[in-house]
């Protein structure tokens, strides 16, 4: 059982480039999220989809799309990479009670 | 708004000491409260959660939190740390009434010292 897995594991953009963060999850989760860690400031939420078909603005929405593909995956993308989007990415999904989100391993990735 | 406050940035303690790390929030409903563990280059692990009901908890890996309304806390505990347990620990809320979504503290990084 993978839980959540996330690719690419490490990325290195120009300024301008695009590209899109993959996320799939096998166990068959309604909600997914993702978010963006910093130091200091914890993890903060980008993007969530609360069912397949939906999806919302977190905290932080600004320069990021999200697709929701279907109920098993949702990608994160920057059309436009800035380097203030250098920051580690989660992935997470959750369903039942209390919400408990389970995450992937993250992507690291790096804006020049 | 929704806030989680870790007041404890960094903790550094000997190995086979207690730990105690604070986590309190400001919250407009009746909370879920977890505890998630990081390793370096690590996703988030749960420790533990609380959802209604006896207010302390137990988690994997002998820790240990306990819900104070009265306090709006809930602090994450260890009789004995172990050089292994040398992570970043988040503290997260989320509510009903807020939907799916969680806020996160800023993490707590704990060294543990031989």
């Amino acid at each position: 059982n993978a839980g959540v897995t996330q690719t690419p594991k490490f990325q290195v953009l120009k300024t301008g480039q695009s590209m899109t963060l993959q996320c799939a999850q096998d166990m068959n989760h309604n909600s997914m999220y993702w978010y963006r860690q910093d130091p200091g400031m914890g993890l903060r939420l980008i993007y969530y989809s609360a069912s397949e078909g939906t999806t919302d603005k977190g905290e932080v929405p600004n320069g990021y799309n999200v697709s929701r593909l279907n109920k098993r995956e949702f990608s994160l993308r920057l059309e436009s990479a800035a380097p203030s989007q250098t920051s580690v990415y989660f992935c997470a999904s959750s369903e039942g009670r209390g919400n408990i989100q389970y995450f992937g391993a993250g992507t690291r990735l790096s804006v020049l | 708004a929704q806030s989680v406050t870790q007041p404890d940035i960094h903790i550094t303690v000997s190995e086979g000491a207690s730990l105690e790390l604070r986590c309190n929030y400001s919250y407009g409903a009746t909370p879920y409260l977890f505890w998630y563990v990081q390793s370096p280059g690590q996703g988030l692990q749960l420790l533990l959660k609380y959802f209604s009901g006896d207010t302390l908890v137990q988690g994997i890996k002998g820790f240990e939190a306990e819900f104070k309304r009265s306090q709006s806390s809930f602090n994450l505990r260890k009789p004995s740390v172990h050089w292994s347990d040398a992570a970043e620990y988040f503290c997260a809320v989320g509510a009903m009434e807020y939907g799916n979504k969680l806020v996160f503290g800023a993490g707590t990084i704990l060294r543990v010292k031989s």
